[in-house]
């Protein structure tokens, strides 16, 4: 995760909007990912965004990209008690197989 | 109708022990990979296989040894376990889907993560 960076922590109140926030270096970055883990789980994939593209909306969830800035962002509104997991980012680089994640944000949801 | 299935799903072993970690899935992908999560949650690709072939080695020491009989399955055998081997495990599968102008989707789906504790 060396290459991919998140905030380690992220405390919301219910109801109020998550905005989880990712940094990464490489610019041949063709899609970036969020993934969702909730305690003893796997990964779960929440959304995906091709690099080319700014935001893109799925129900609660909106991805933003900056690319020029190489910043990914993830917002889940109305936030419920379900969201809480560790949301993971990771990037695919062009001509690499593997996908390279960021260290993990832990939401908390405070009643 | 599980898509990623590991086995075992905990694993507690003294040191020295050989352990394997069996996984399977049934999505008919062509690649699967092994990754390890650490107790601070850093998730690190181990390996990846295309087709039984293994196209992902990262530096992983020579007692992991991947092996895959059939396209569906990819297990993970650990020789001479070390207190540094304790982590969670876990196996994905990803199929590539190719979207015109926009390069090669990879969406890994994961298993349920094996826990492996070396006493």
């Amino acid at each position: 995760g060396e290459d991919v960076e998140q905030s380690l922590f992220l405390s919301v109140r219910e109801g109020d909007s998550s905005v989880i926030n990712c940094t990464y270096t490489d610019s041949s970055s063709t899609y970036l990912y969020w993934y969702k883990q909730e305690p003893g789980a796997g990964l779960q994939l929440l959304t995906y965004i091709f690099s080319n593209m700014d935001m893109k909306q799925d129900q609660r969830l909106t991805v933003l990209l900056n690319k020029k800035d190489k910043h990914l962002s993830l917002r889940i509104a109305d936030t419920q008690t379900g969201d809480s997991a560790i949301y993971f980012c990771a990037e695919k680089r062009f001509g690499n197989e593997k996908l390279t994640f960021g260290t993990g944000t832990r939401l908390t949801i405070i009643p | 109708d599980t898509a990623v299935s590991q086995t075992p799903k905990y694993l507690v072993t003294q040191m020295g022990n050989d352990k394997s970690i069996k996984c399977e899935q049934n999505l008919g992908h062509d690649t699967m990979y092994w990754y390890k999560q650490d107790s601070k949650k850093f998730l690190k690709i181990m390996f990846s296989y295309n087709n039984k072939e293994l196209i992902i080695n990262e530096t992983v020491p020579n007692r992991f040894s991947p092996k895959s009989p059939d396209k569906a399955h990819l297990n993970l055998h650990i020789n001479s376990l070390e207190l540094g081997d304790s982590a969670v495990y876990f196996c994905a599968s990803s199929h590539p889907l190719r979207h015109p102008g926009q390069g090669r989707l990879d969406t890994q789906y994961f298993g349920p993560g094996t826990r492996l504790t070396v006493l």
